[in-house]
Order: structure tokens, then C-alpha cells, then sequence
């Protein structure tokens, strides 16, 4: 069946540095969204990717979809306390109309 | 102010008990779904609605049951027949299925004692 998988699955970071997260479908999706969770919170809504080798950014992330509508990456620039969460990507189900496959999560420990 | 609301925040349930979380939502949204969250980990379908009066499984609908009488509401049951209920749960609604932003609510966190 189809998997969506992110990696790493934790990322430790140092203040002000930067760092990627990779999210990588066994199919092809029509778009992928992300979606960001704080500690003891719920998922918030990022953006959304369209389009192949779409590019999105919002102010120091950075989004990307790739050209074979695969893959997707979230890209932080300058990280701070405040990036500290989990970041899932998710895009709609190839089996079930109307549902969503969530990736298990990227989860980011910020270090001042 | 539109939103998607959950209650309790949380909840206590004893060994055996059936308990119904609560999801409401006034942003007129046709589709609706509830997710389970276990510490550390992703997020698992349990069910999910397109249309009102209809509604399907998720990946881990065992033990877990759930109506669509109204377009704004979209409770689900855990029952005693699940066997490990202990989680938070999160519901969330998007107003045209899975290629539209879902917004979520606050969750429940439900504890079994």
C-alpha cells in the first residue's frame, strides 16, 4: 500500500543553525501539505504544494516539492526555540478518496 | 469565530466503560476525521466522513465507532472493546476531502484508570 515516509525522525538543533526534513511517497501525490504540532498542541496547517519542483517560502522556511511529485522538503533557516515541534507532511490517499496519508512526523529539539 | 471544537480536553475512563469525545465544527465543512496519537508517534486514521449519513474506516477503526447525523458533528465512541484506548485524539474537518487544508481541533486526551 502506499507509505509516506519522513526522515530523519528526530532532529536535534542548535540555535541558529540550519536543517532539512525529507518527506519521501511511494506514489505520486497530486499535492502535499505540512503541518506543524507543539509540544502538547495540535497540528497547524503550513502550506501546500502543487505543483512539480514547486518552491514556497515562508520567511525562513522553505518548502519544495519535487519534480516527480514524490518528494517534499521543509527547509528551516536560522532555527529558533520557536521552530521546536514536530513537522508532518501528509498528502491525499491513492486508495480511499477524501483521505489523508500522514507521514509519522519529523520531531525537532531546538538547543539554545 | 469559525473553528473546530473538542471536549472534553480530558478524560478519565474506567476499564470497561464506553466514552464518546466530542467534535464540533461551524466552519461548514463537508468532510470530517478523527485521529489517534500515541506519544512520539503520528498520526493514525480511525474514521473519517465525507457526507453527512456516511462514513468510513480508517486504518485502525477496531473498537472505536462514530456518527454523522449532522453536518457540524462528528462524535466518536471508544468502546470497551478497544483494547489499549489510552491516547490523545484528534479530530479535524477540511471543506473538500483530502486535497484542502484540514484544520484540527485542541484534542482529547483520554486516559483509561
Amino acid at each position: 500500500g502506499q507509505q509516506v515516509m519522513q526522515i530523519p525522525q528526530y532532529q536535534h538543533v542548535q540555535e541558529g543553525e540550519d536543517f532539512t526534513t525529507y518527506c519521501n511517497s511511494s506514489t505520486t501525490l497530486s499535492n502535499i501539505q505540512w503541518y506543524k504540532q507543539r509540544p502538547g498542541g495540535h497540528p497547524v496547517f503550513l502550506i501546500q504544494l502543487v505543483k512539480s519542483g514547486e518552491v514556497k517560502k515562508q520567511k525562513r522556511l522553505t518548502f519544495q516539492f519535487g519534480e516527480a511529485k514524490k518528494n517534499s522538503s521543509l527547509h528551516i533557516t536560522a532555527t529558533q526555540t520557536t521552530d521546536v515541534g514536530t513537522y508532518f507532511c501528509a498528502g491525499p490517499a491513492t486508495d480511499s478518496w477524501g483521505k489523508f496519508q500522514f507521514g509519522a512526523g519529523t520531531q525537532v529539539v531546538v538547543t539554545p | 469565530d469559525g473553528g473546530i471544537t473538542q471536549s472534553p480536553k480530558y478524560l478519565f475512563r474506567k476499564e470497561g466503560q464506553n466514552v464518546t469525545l466530542s467534535c464540533e465544527q461551524n466552519l461548514n465543512h463537508d468532510a470530517m476525521y478523527w485521529y489517534r496519537q500515541d506519544p512520539g508517534q503520528g498520526l493514525r486514521l480511525i474514521y473519517y466522513s465525507q457526507i453527512v449519513n456516511d462514513f468510513q474506516k480508517g486504518d485502525i477503526a477496531e473498537g472505536y465507532s462514530v456518527s454523522r447525523e449532522k453536518k457540524e458533528s462528528f462524535p466518536l465512541t471508544v468502546t470497551s472493546a478497544q483494547k489499549n484506548p489510552t491516547a490523545f485524539y484528534l479530530c479535524a474537518s477540511t471543506p473538500g476531502g483530502a486535497g484542502t487544508e484540514a484544520f484540527f481541533g485542541q484534542g482529547t486526551r483520554l486516559t483509561v484508570v
